[in-house]
């Protein structure tokens, strides 16, 4: 079974600076999908971004930024020019793509961004 | 956009209840998932449903939950006999696995209903 770990459960941030929040994950697969989802207070899950294992190249979406070491396990998420409206709970998700018809998210217990101005 | 829609938001049910949480997934999905996040804690999941059947089941998902896609856009959760424990935000997400289609290996998740168990 696939874990996920997110050990930093509350952070803090001015805004416009970098906030890096991280997460490693535990599988014996190779192919896999992982996403890091973002919780305002609405408590609507959104998505933030997405990286595909067999990718090299970290995703990248505006000024949020992937940190994926596969080796390592490591999936960690860099918010650049932070903004008041990022704060939210961040949660990151790990899915597998192994074939069949099972493709449930195994999530994190979260991180607890606050955005200072 | 296409979006994911729940209702009811809010539901306030009395223990020992019925309660049915309706979702209609984005239209060309295939895959569909429930997930219950108790107050505090994290996303957990529930079951996912493809091709009109259940596909995976979490230990959480008894006798007591079961799922159903009645008319082919609708998507519930039922829970016969709620307990206290329910109480908890329930979302529904949707997933279309095209390998034709891009980010199709996303799950898109609806703005959740708040379940309160009295």
């Amino acid at each position: 079974a696939q874990t996920v770990t997110q050990s930093q459960p509350e952070m803090s941030v001015q805004e416009a600076e970098t906030v890096t929040l991280s997460c490693t994950y535990d599988t014996s697969e190779s192919n896999y999908y992982l996403f890091w989802y973002k919780q305002p207070p609405s408590r609507q899950m959104i998505l933030v971004i997405r990286q595909e294992a067999y990718k090299q190249q970290n995703a990248t979406e505006n000024r949020f930024s992937v940190n994926f070491q596969k080796a390592a396990k490591s999936f960690s998420l860099k918010i650049s020019d932070s903004q008041l409206g990022d704060t939210a709970m961040y949660f990151c998700a790990f899915r597998t793509n192994s074939g069949g018809s099972n493709y449930k998210l195994t999530f994190g217990k979260g991180t607890l961004l606050t955005v200072n101005p | 956009e296409p979006e994911v829609t729940q209702t009811p938001s809010h539901q306030v049910t009395q223990m020992g209840q019925e309660v049915i949480l309706r979702c209609v997934p984005i239209s060309n999905h295939l895959y569909f998932y429930w997930y219950r996040q108790i107050l505090g804690q994290k996303v957990e999941f529930l079951v996912s449903f493809y091709n009109n059947e259940i596909s995976e089941k979490s230990e959480i998902f008894d006798d007591q939950f079961s799922v159903e896609r009645p008319d082919g856009s609708n998507f519930t959760l039922k829970i016969r006999s709620t307990k206290l424990e329910d109480s908890a935000m329930y979302f529904c997400a949707s997933s279309a696995r095209d390998r034709g289609l891009p980010g199709t290996d996303t799950q898109y998740f609806g703005p959740g209903t708040r379940l309160t168990v009295l």
